[in-house]
C-alpha cells in the first residue's frame, strides 16, 4: 500500500532558527513528490520534485529528493512567524494513473517571536 | 486568474440533513479532485472527476456520498443524511491535465460541522 510518513509531527522554534522537515514514502511507480503549506485555508503549492539530488529553492525554502533512500526534506532558513503552518508532503498514487495524491500526516510548525 | 473557488466556506447541518459542497476549478482546468481532512489527520483522497465523468471514486464512502461535475457549473460533493463523523474540512483541487506530473491547486475548503 502506498504510504507517506512525515516527521516530526510538530515542531516549535524561535524566529531565526533553521528547520528541516522530513518526508519518507513508499509508492509503486514513483513519479513525483510535492510539498504544500497549509495555513488556515487552502494548501498552497511549494515544490514538485521528480529528480534525485536537485535542490529546488524559493526564497528561504528549499527542498531536495533522494529516490534511492525514498525521502525528501524541506528546509526553512531564518524562520519567521509567518512560516507557522502545517507542511504537507504528498505523492501521486503509484498504481493509479489518475494523479490522486497520497498525503502524509503533516508537520505542524510553530515559529515563536 | 481566480484560483479554485469553494462554497460555502462553513456549513452547519443537523444529523440527517443533506450537505452540498461546491467547487469551481481554476480557469482552464478540467480535472477536479475532492479530499477530506478529518481533525488531526492528513488529507485523504475521495474522488476524481472530469467534466461529466467520475474517473476514480475509490476514496468515497460507499453510502450517502456522491459527486458530480456537470458540463456546465461547478463540481458538487453531496452528503446525504449527514452524521457527526462527517464533520471535517472538504477540499477541492484542480489541475489542467490528468498525469501525475501536473500540480494540483487547492481551494480554501468547506468546513462542515454536523450537530
Amino acid at each position: 500500500e502506498d504510504k507517506v510518513v512525515q516527521s516530526p509531527l510538530s515542531l516549535v522554534v524561535h524566529e531565526g532558527d533553521t528547520v528541516t522537515l522530513n518526508c519518507s514514502y513508499e509508492v509503486t511507480n514513483f513519479r513525483s513528490l510535492l510539498w504544500y503549506k497549509q495555513e488556515k485555508k487552502a494548501p498552497t503549492f511549494l515544490f514538485m520534485l521528480t529528480s534525485s539530488g536537485i535542490e529546488k529553492k524559493s526564497g528561504r525554502l528549499s527542498s531536495i529528493l533522494d529516490k534511492k533512500e525514498l525521502f525528501s526534506i524541506l528546509n526553512i532558513t531564518a524562520t519567521q512567524t509567518g512560516d507557522s503552518a502545517i507542511y504537507l508532503c504528498a505523492v501521486p498514487h503509484g498504481s493509479s494513473n489518475t494523479g490522486k495524491l497520497i498525503f502524509g500526516q503533516g508537520t505542524t510548525l510553530q515559529v515563536k517571536p | 486568474n481566480a484560483g479554485v473557488m469553494q462554497n460555502p466556506r462553513h456549513l452547519v447541518r443537523r444529523r440527517g440533513q443533506e450537505a452540498r459542497l461546491r467547487c469551481s476549478p481554476m480557469k482552464g482546468h478540467s480535472h477536479v479532485y475532492w479530499y477530506r481532512q478529518l481533525p488531526e489527520e492528513g488529507l485523504k483522497f475521495m474522488v476524481y472527476l472530469q467534466k461529466e465523468n467520475i474517473i476514480d471514486e475509490s476514496g468515497m464512502p460507499k453510502e450517502r456520498f456522491s459527486a458530480e461535475f456537470p458540463k456546465e457549473g461547478p463540481s458538487i460533493l453531496r452528503i446525504q443524511q449527514v452524521v457527526r463523523g462527517d464533520s471535517a474540512a472538504y477540499f477541492c483541487a484542480s489541475s489542467s491535465q490528468m498525469n501525475a506530473q501536473e500540480t494540483q491547486y487547492f481551494g480554501p475548503g468547506t468546513r462542515l460541522l454536523v450537530l
